[in-house]
């Protein structure tokens, strides 16, 4: 059973472009969720996806948008990127909340720096 | 409402002694709370997990203590060791959309040897 893997592990980028950030889900898990970790602090919750389907959305705006493929696997993007989001990005994967399984499973996520 | 507060920020504990982090919750519709912990370079990884219909839940080490009343719980680690040495996060979730937690700013937690 493989775990949850993203990619890339660390990306650099300038104020103002795009990023897409991936992620794999555990075998058998169909419920991709992100979540963003500034230094030092707990992480945030951006956005879920189930069955393709954004499936409820954090306090974030509009330019971070996402997509869910039908392997489960998953997308972040962020557009007009700021010095702000300059952090750790999570993936986690999870059963259907119908399973009774409230159990995430994070990856090591993708360290963004904005210059 | 949907925030968590986490106490201490930071704890340095013997190698046996007993850990103790707390957390407390505005939300009463709060209806699952895990604890994860976060090694330098890592994801959260899921430690030990409990429900307000129970007052205590204990795994290994780990015990989670739950006040309902007081909307307060806490994470306790016995006999703590060097390899516990991490940042704790309690979180609380919101059965609507199913898995969404909020987490607690965290506890950088050093056991000394």
């Amino acid at each position: 059973e493989t775990g949850v893997t993203q990619s890339p592990t660390h990306l650099i980028k300038t104020r103002g472009q795009q990023v897409t950030l991936r992620c794999s889900s555990q075998s058998g898990h169909n419920t991709v969720s992100w979540y963003q970790q500034a230094l030092g602090q707990g992480p945030q919750f951006i956005f879920q996806y189930y069955r393709e389907e954004e499936n409820g959305r954090g306090n974030f705006p509009p330019r971070f948008s996402g997509l869910q493929f039908p392997n489960y696997s998953s997308e972040l993007n962020v557009n007009a990127l700021e010095l702000d989001d300059s952090a750790l990005y999570l993936c986690a994967s999870s059963l259907p909340v119908y399973r009774g399984d409230y159990g995430y499973t994070f990856g090591s996520g993708t360290r963004l720096t904005v210059v | 409402q949907q925030q968590v507060k986490q106490s201490p920020q930071s704890l340095i504990v013997q190698k046996g002694g007993i850990s103790i982090i707390n957390c407390a919750y505005e939300n009463t519709a709060f209806d699952y709370f895990p604890w994860y912990q976060q090694f330098p370079g890592k994801g959260p990884a899921l430690l030990i997990a409990i429900r307000p219909d129970v007052s205590e839940k204990k795994e290994g080490r780990f015990t989670i203590s739950f006040n309902k009343s007081a909307k307060q719980f806490s994470l306790h680690i016995m006999d703590s060791q060097p390899g516990d040495s991490a940042t704790y996060f309690c979180a609380a979730s919101l059965d609507n959309y199913g898995q969404n937690f909020v987490f607690g700013p965290g506890t950088r937690l050093s056991v000394l040897p």
